[in-house]
């Protein structure tokens, strides 16, 4: 019983434009949600965040959109650079610190020259 | 360094061979994690330390896997009589701990079971 899932496992994107990657929940007690990058070889790293009390978070190029009704969220990456090529996991928390983070299987994107 | 430090990076093991793995965590952060990742797979959660306190162990597979924090710092994942399906990536992870919990990874130790 998969509580984060990524249903797309792959997404090419050209560079320049806007990448979107979409992740749905099924438990309603996750209220903190967090994006990784993962390059080959090496441990994912943290990107961006957001708390159920807010329903977007923006860092530089990195946006994060909640839909809590839905139980839904989307990482807008834009412009997309080749720099961006690597596996994205979404997870999700209940927010305290003794909960686990549950992470989706990922999704590996492609942006092409 | 500033970040989390795993050892080792590679290991190959005999089928039955026991190992041990080696999480340094960022100085200072109180909680710390262990995932296990199979390829092509998200992270899952094994076990979760507080300090020295083995919080939750729900996600360790079998009685072969054992992890301890006994100081509150290092903390060292061990796999007795390790078999072909726990190949996987083993990743450290450690948060401040306070309020929302954000969790910082190592680059894991890749184990080869032959």
């Amino acid at each position: 019983d998969q509580q984060v899932k990524q249903n797309s496992p792959s997404l090419s994107v050209q560079e320049g434009r806007i990448s979107i990657l979409n992740c749905d929940y099924t438990n309603s007690m996750f209220d903190y949600f967090l994006w990784y990058k993962k390059y080959p070889a090496e441990g994912p790293t943290f990107l961006i965040s957001i708390s159920s009390i807010k329903d977007k978070n923006e860092d530089g190029r990195f946006t994060v959109f909640l839909n809590k009704s839905a139980k839904h969220l989307s990482l807008h990456i834009v412009p997309s650079q080749p720099g961006d090529s690597a596996v994205y996991f979404c997870a999700a928390s209940g927010g305290n610190r003794d909960d686990k983070i549950i992470f989706g299987k990922g999704t590996r994107l492609h942006i092409l020259p | 360094g500033a970040g989390v430090s795993q050892s080792p990076r590679y290991k190959v093991a005999k089928r039955g061979q026991d190992v041990a793995l080696r999480c340094d965590p960022i100085s200072g952060h109180v909680s710390l994690f262990w995932y296990q990742q199979a390829l092509g797979q998200g992270p899952e959660f094994l076990t979760y330390f507080q300090n020295e306190a083995q919080l939750d162990k729900s996600g360790l597979p079998s009685d072969r896997f054992f992890a301890e924090r006994p100081e509150g710092s290092v903390s060292t994942l061990k796999i007795q009589r390790t078999q072909q399906e726990d190949s996987a990536v083993y990743l450290c992870a450690s948060s401040p701990g306070q309020g929302y919990n954000t969790i910082y990874f190592g680059e894991g130790s890749w184990l080869t079971v032959v």
